[in-house]
Formats: structure tokens, sequence, C-alpha cells
């Protein structure tokens, strides 16, 4: 089974820390995403990555930066913590096979910052 | 712009009553579409997908959709719910870009089930 890990599922950080998230995948992934997750407002992309020193923007990155400098592991890194970042951050991964568009998911990071 | 739309915010049925949860796509080509579920404390966790084919499409716990290009809509269906669906379900879109694949999820849907 595919296992997507992610570092803590619970961060209280306050307003101008730098805060990394961790996510790491067992299944020799090529593509992972980092994703917020706010009621009424689904999942929203924030990066994504399809390979190693790869990045590309999603939806929502202001604020927020990326850094996959091996292939299972793709951190998510909050320069400088500001309230309104306050998110259930989920991170994904899927493979390149073809016919493999699933995203598996981590059980997701629930960060406060007061 | 592509977008999903999920009509429902939050549903409530009797454990045993028929679901249905709606999902409307905006997209010019055919999407590949997905249903997600997510409860609660987990992360996500695909129910099924559509690609092409036979436009309806079997999932696990017992969960279905049909696609319907007229409408633009994927709606997934269970004939008899059970307390534990009672999850946050999640319509999903690929649109093949050029370099990539970009998913869009629609806003979710709250399933509450009353015993």
């Amino acid at each position: 089974d595919v296992k997507v890990t992610q570092s803590s599922r619970y961060l209280v950080k306050r307003t101008g820390e730098k805060v990394f998230l961790e996510c790491v995948q067992d299944m020799d992934h090529e593509n992972m995403f980092w994703y917020r997750q706010d009621p009424g407002l689904g999942l929203r992309l924030i990066y994504f990555s399809y390979d190693v020193k790869m990045k590309e923007k999603g939806d929502i990155p202001e604020g927020y930066s990326v850094s996959r400098e091996k292939k299972e592991r793709f951190s998510l890194i909050l320069e400088s913590a500001s309230t309104n970042q306050t998110s259930m951050y989920l991170c994904a991964s899927t493979s390149n096979l073809a016919g493999a568009d699933t995203q598996y998911f981590g059980p997701g990071t629930r960060l406060t910052v007061l | 712009a592509q977008s999903v739309t999920q009509p429902d915010i939050h549903i409530t049925v009797s454990e045993g009553a028929s679901l249905e949860l709606r999902c409307n796509y905006s997209y010019g080509a055919t999407p590949y579409l997905f249903w997600y579920v997510q409860s609660p404390g987990q992360g996500l966790q695909l129910l099924l997908k559509y690609f092409s084919g036979d436009t309806l499409v079997q999932g696990i716990k017992g969960f279905e959709a049909e696609f319907k290009r007229s409408q633009s809509s994927f709606n997934l269906r269970k004939p008899s719910v059970h307390w534990s669906d009672a999850a946050e379900y999640f319509c999903a879109v690929i649109l093949r870009e050029t370099s990539y694949d970009k998913v869009i999820f629609g806003p979710g849907t709250s399933l509450s089930v009353i015993p």
C-alpha cells in the first residue's frame, strides 16, 4: 500500500515564525502536492512538484515556498507565519504511470497560527 | 475558468436510505473525474474514478457514480447508507495541461447519517 506521511498531525506556531511541514511518500511517486483545506472552500493547491528540485505554483502560492531535494520528500515552508495561514494542510502524491492518476493523501497537519 | 461545484454543502440522511451527492464541472473537454471521501481526522481516500468507457462507475464501499456529458455531471450514489458513511465527500477533476495534470477539487459535501 502507498503510504504518505506528514511530520505532525497538529502544530501551533506564533505569528512571524518560520514553519516547516514535511511530507514523505514511500512508493517512488514522481509527483507531489501541497493543499490547504478550509471549510466551504474544499482543497486548494498551494504548490506541486513533478520531479526532484522542480516545483510549480498552484492556485494560492503566496506566503509559501517548497523544497524537494529528494524524490520521496516534499516540504512546505511558511517563511513568516500569519494567522490567515491557520488551516489543515494536506500532502498528496501520484505516479506518472499510465492510468495511475489517483492521488494518495497523507492524514493532514492542522496548523494553528496564534 | 474550469471549476467543480458541489451544490449541497451538507446533507443528512437516515441509515438505510438512499443517497445522491451532486457534482458538476465546467471544462471544455471530457475530464477525468474522481470522488474522494474524507472521514473525520483522516486524509482523503479514493472512492471511484471515471476516465472513459462505461459511464456508470462502481467504486469501493458500495458507491457508484454516473457520468452525464450532457449535464456536465458526475453524481455519486449509494442505495443504502450506513452510519460509517458519515464523512466529507469531494468531487475532483483532472485537467490535462501541456506539461502536467492539474487537479481541481469541489468544495465538498458533508454527510451526516441519522441512526
